[in-house]
């Protein structure tokens, strides 16, 4: 346990299902990021927020949603996927821009199956 | 853009034996952060060793030690003594140092077997 925690663990979702990611983390920091892991692939960064605020999105499709209501949570709100989303996702924290020699704390992750 | 490359998918050692994982990267930076990372069956990423670029010493944790050749780009991991829960998929990590977003960036991973 490393004190980020996502919920749901395994997902099944049909493609016009709508759906959310949660991440948490308690551990005080101050940016959180979403990553696509894909069989073969590097990982992905989706999404940054630090202090809340959203300072990169990396080409993501507008399928996908975050949303940082506050440090410690951060959602990813899905809709009309594909296939080909079917991935894990991970949910990380950090420091923060101003600690970047500091590790980042990863959550388990959501396996996510589109049907 | 940064890139991180790991050219062995797949790697197997045995039980007490040392293994060393190759890790190579492309950036224009003087100043940055590298990092191991290990993601077991369970999932979890768990940072595993850093090493900041300014310094010159090769960073070491326990049975795992890294050889840093700033100039040649590469970030090999050592692990010494392997044992069966070293079992996992490991990842090599860049980060730039004082980039806005702090952003991690990924190789593809090697996964290591450990044979008893």
């Amino acid at each position: 346990e490393t004190g980020v925690t996502q919920t749901p663990r395994h997902l099944v979702m049909g493609m016009t299902n709508k759906k959310s990611l949660k991440c948490e983390q308690h551990l005080g920091h101050n940016a959180m990021y979403w990553y696509k892991q894909s069989a073969k692939k590097p990982l992905e960064l989706m999404f940054v927020y630090n202090f809340k605020e959203q300072t990169e999105n990396n080409s993501v499709p507008s399928r996908f949603s975050p949303e940082c209501p506050n440090s410690s949570h951060l959602f990813l709100h899905l809709h009309t996927l594909q296939p080909e989303d079917s991935a894990l996702y991970l949910c990380a924290s950090s420091q923060g821009s101003r600690a970047p020699n500091t590790e980042a704390f990863f959550g388990q992750g959501t396996r996510l199956t589109v049907v | 853009a940064q890139t991180v490359t790991q050219s062995q998918p797949e790697m197997s050692v045995q039980e007490a034996e040392t293994v060393t994982l190759s890790c190579t990267y492309d950036t224009s930076e003087s100043d940055y952060y590298l990092f191991w990372y290990k993601q077991p069956p369970s999932r979890q990423m768990i940072l595993v060793i850093r090493q900041e670029a300014y310094k010159q010493q090769n960073a070491t944790e326990n049975r795992f030690s890294v050889n840093f050749q700033k100039a040649a780009k590469s970030f090999s991991l050592k692990i010494s003594d392997s044992q069966l829960g070293d079992a996992a998929m490991y990842f090599c990590a860049y980060r730039d140092y004082g980039g806005a977003t702090n952003k991690l960036i990924f190789g593809t991973g090697t996964l290591l077997a450990v044979q008893p």
